[in-house]
């Protein structure tokens, strides 16, 4: 069975702080997404990344895909409140289908 | 452009009673998925649909719960006979083709609620 961990679970911070947020693995993984998600409101998709090493930017948001397809990390620079939210990763599994993992959520306090 | 649209947001039911939970996928979108979310366990994979049809419904329990996905119309999630552990925040998502690649547009869910 494929699983995703994904650390911390729960994250707290000031605003101006840097954070990374982790997804790992033991399996190899197709492609990986990234969702946040707000309370009340459904995932809202932030990036793919499917080659290994790859390296994408968002903003103030950086998202990296493990050589391996295993892992992977989303960091994020100088957090602001709107930062705050649910953070969750999904791979594309053997099956074609989408593991998520249980989410780490993020608390940016003014 | 809508985005899929979820109704109801907030549904109440009693112990027994049936729950119909609707979803309209973006405008283009076939491809339909259903999952449920509780605090503690994330987002969980319950049924995948295309228009007409069943493609995946592994993650959905054999008894109470059916999904279909008309010709015309919305998608529908039925319980029936809900029990409290049915009380969860259901999310509908859609995509414009199937493959994992694509990316999933979610609803803002329908939470539902048994006494």
């Amino acid at each position: 069975t494929q699983l995703l961990e994904q650390s911390p679970q729960f994250l707290s911070i000031q605003e101006g702080e840097n954070l990374t947020v982790y997804c790992n693995s033991s399996s190899v993984f197709s492609s990986l997404q990234w969702y946040r998600q707000e309370p009340g409101e459904g995932p809202v998709l932030l990036v793919t990344v499917v080659t290994g090493g790859e390296v994408k930017k968002l903003k103030r948001l950086t998202f990296q895909f493990g050589d391996a397809r295993k892992d992977s990390s989303l960091h994020i620079t100088a957090a602001q409140t709107g930062d705050t939210g649910l953070y969750l990763c999904a791979g594309a599994g053997n099956n074609r289908k989408l593991i998520w993992g249980l989410g780490t959520s993020l608390a940016v306090n003014p | 452009n809508a985005g899929v649209m979820q109704n109801p947001r907030h549904l109440v039911r009693r112990r027994g009673q049936e729950a119909r939970l609707r979803c309209s996928p973006v405008k283009g979108h076939s491809h339909v998925y259903w999952y449920r979310q509780l605090p503690e366990e994330g987002l969980k994979f319950m049924v995948y649909l295309q228009k007409e049809n069943i493609i995946d419904e592994s993650g959905m329990p054999k008894e109470r719960f059916s999904a279909e996905f008309p010709k015309e119309g919305p998608s529908i999630l039925r319980i029936q006979q809900v029990v409290r552990g049915d009380s969860a925040a259901y999310f509908c998502a859609s995509s414009l083709i199937p493959d994992t690649n694509s990316p999933l547009h979610f609803g803002n869910g329908t939470r539902l609620t048994v006494t």
